[in-house]
């Protein structure tokens, strides 16, 4: 199986803020890689899909990047309602593997 | 518009079977995967695998082999999911969801199976 290194695991940062968190494959998963928000007591939601593909309805502050085995999920300025935790997905072969999430709180 | 509503919160005891219910609607039920996704309180997301309630065709995760079993009745566009010899260890959120463009596009509420004694 692909396992999905994510960091950090806990984020602590200020409204404005950019905030990056990280997704690292095992092997290269050719950009299959998705990324995820859930808040509290809610399913997730879908923010980007195949690495850079922002998802129908999400704010434009969301962005992702990378290739290989190097993923990246961006918020270029943090808004109050982004704090949840983010997981990674690769869908690169089966079976999926999730990353392990990062929380995102306000400072 | 998609929608997948997934059926109530499961007590059981050890060594019992429960079976969740995942109701599609919005769409052509037979044309789309249905995928299952476990969550456990506080952690990560775990894959389970996925029915193609167009043919029946499944795939488990090698970690939920023996432990889950999908199925899907398409007069009702309700996918099932079988989870049996249930420990404490099962317990849990589990989710079904879809595709939609892309992996997992929409996502049922969550079904939470609390296993005790």
């Amino acid at each position: 199986d692909i396992q999905m290194t994510q960091s950090p695991s806990f984020l602590s940062a200020s409204v404005g803020d950019r905030v990056t968190i990280n997704c690292k494959a095992s092997q290269n998963i050719n950009k299959y890689l998705n990324w995820y928000q859930q808040k509290l007591g809610e399913a997730p939601k879908l923010l980007i899909y195949n690495t850079n593909n922002l998802q129908t309805g999400i704010p434009s502050r969301f962005s992702g990047s990378g290739s290989e085995t190097d993923y990246t999920l961006t918020i270029s300025s943090l808004q109050p309602e982004d704090v949840a935790t983010y997981f990674c997905l690769q869908h690169s072969s089966r079976p999926n593997t999730f990353g392990a999430g990062t929380k995102l709180e306000l400072k | 518009q998609v929608q997948l509503q997934q059926s109530g919160a499961e007590l059981a005891k050890p060594g019992t079977s429960v079976k969740l219910s995942c109701k599609a609607s919005g769409y052509t039920f037979t044309s789309y995967y249905i995928y299952w996704v476990k969550q456990r309180p506080g952690q990560g997301l775990e894959w389970i695998g996925y029915i193609y309630p167009g043919n029946g065709g499944t795939y488990y995760s090698e970690k939920f082999k023996g432990k889950a079993t999908f199925t899907a009745d398409t007069s009702s566009s309700t996918a099932y999911m079988l989870l049996g010899s249930l420990t404490p260890e099962d317990s849990a959120y589990y989710f079904c969801g879809r595709d939609g463009g892309a992996l997992l596009a929409y996502w049922g509420q969550g079904t939470l199976v609390t296993v005790s004694s």
